[in-house]
C-alpha cells in the first residue's frame, strides 16, 4: 500500500464550487504539506503542518484553507474555485523528529476548474 | 527567498547515452532533494544529498555545498528515464520549507 495517499485523484468542477481534496498518511511523519504544480513549472507550496495544532501558510495561501484533522490526515479547501486554480496538487510528509526533513509526496490529485 | 535554477532547461538523449543535470541555488542549504516526475506525473524520490555524493545504480548525485551546487548524473538512460528532473532545497535558515527549480525535461527516444 502507497505510504502517502491522495484523494480524488482527478476531479473536474464549476466556477463557483466547493472543493475538498484529502491527503492521507502512514508512514508516523508529523510534518504535512499541501503544494500546487502549474504546466512547466515547479511546486509552490501553499500550505504546511508540523503537528495537529499547527498550521502555516506558504507562498501561495490565498484562495485555500486547509485541515488537520488527526497526524496523518491534511485537507486542503477551495471554498470557490476559480479557473486559475486549475493544477495538479500534491501532499507531501516529512519526519519531524530526525535530522533528515526528507520529503516524501502523493500520487497527485489533477484538478480542472471550468 | 532562495533561487533555485536548473539547466539544461530541455534534453533530448539517445537511449544509452550519458547526461548530467545541473541545480544551482542561491544560499547554503540544510536539504537538497532530487526528483523525477514520470509521465503521469508522480514524483519519485530519487536522492536526498545536501551535501557529498551518492549513487543508485545508473543514477548518481554530488551536491558541492560550498560552491551551491548540484549535480545528477545518468548513465546508460533507459527510455524509462523520460519526464522532468527537480531539484529542491530547503535554505540553511531553518524555515524547513522546500523551493523548487522549474525542472529540466528529459526525453530518451529508443
Amino acid at each position: 500500500d502507497a505510504d502517502v495517499t491522495q484523494t480524488p485523484r482527478n476531479r473536474i468542477t464549476k466556477t463557483g464550487k466547493r472543493i475538498m481534496l484529502e491527503c492521507s498518511q502512514t508512514k508516523g511523519h508529523d510534518r504535512m504539506y499541501w503544494y500546487r504544480q502549474d504546466p512547466g513549472l515547479g511546486l509552490r507550496l501553499i500550505y504546511y503542518s508540523f503537528d495537529v495544532k499547527d498550521i502555516n501558510k506558504g507562498e501561495i495561501s490565498d484562495g485555500y484553507s486547509v485541515s488537520r484533522q488527526a497526524q496523518a490526515k491534511f485537507s486542503l479547501s477551495l471554498e470557490s474555485a476559480i479557473p486559475n486554480q486549475t493544477a495538479l496538487y500534491f501532499c507531501a510528509t516529512s519526519d519531524l523528529g530526525g535530522f533528515y526533513n526528507e520529503q516524501f509526496f502523493g500520487p497527485g490529485t489533477r484538478l480542472t476548474v471550468l | 527567498g532562495i533561487q533555485v535554477e536548473q539547466s539544461p532547461p530541455d534534453l533530448i538523449l539517445q537511449e544509452g547515452a550519458n547526461s548530467t543535470l545541473r541545480c544551482n541555488f542561491s544560499d547554503s542549504v540544510n536539504n537538497l532533494q532530487w526528483f523525477h516526475q514520470n509521465p503521469w506525473g508522480q514524483l519519485i524520490n530519487l536522492f536526498y544529498i545536501p551535501s557529498g555524493t551518492k549513487q543508485n545504480g545508473r543514477l548518481s548525485a554530488t551536491t558541492v555545498a560550498t560552491e551551491r551546487y548540484s549535480l545528477l548524473y545518468i548513465s546508460s538512460s533507459q527510455t524509462t528515464d523520460s519526464g522532468v528532473y527537480f531539484c529542491a532545497v530547503e535554505a540553511d535558515f531553518g524555515n524547513e520549507k522546500l523551493t523548487f527549480g522549474t525542472g529540466t525535461r528529459l526525453t530518451i527516444i529508443p
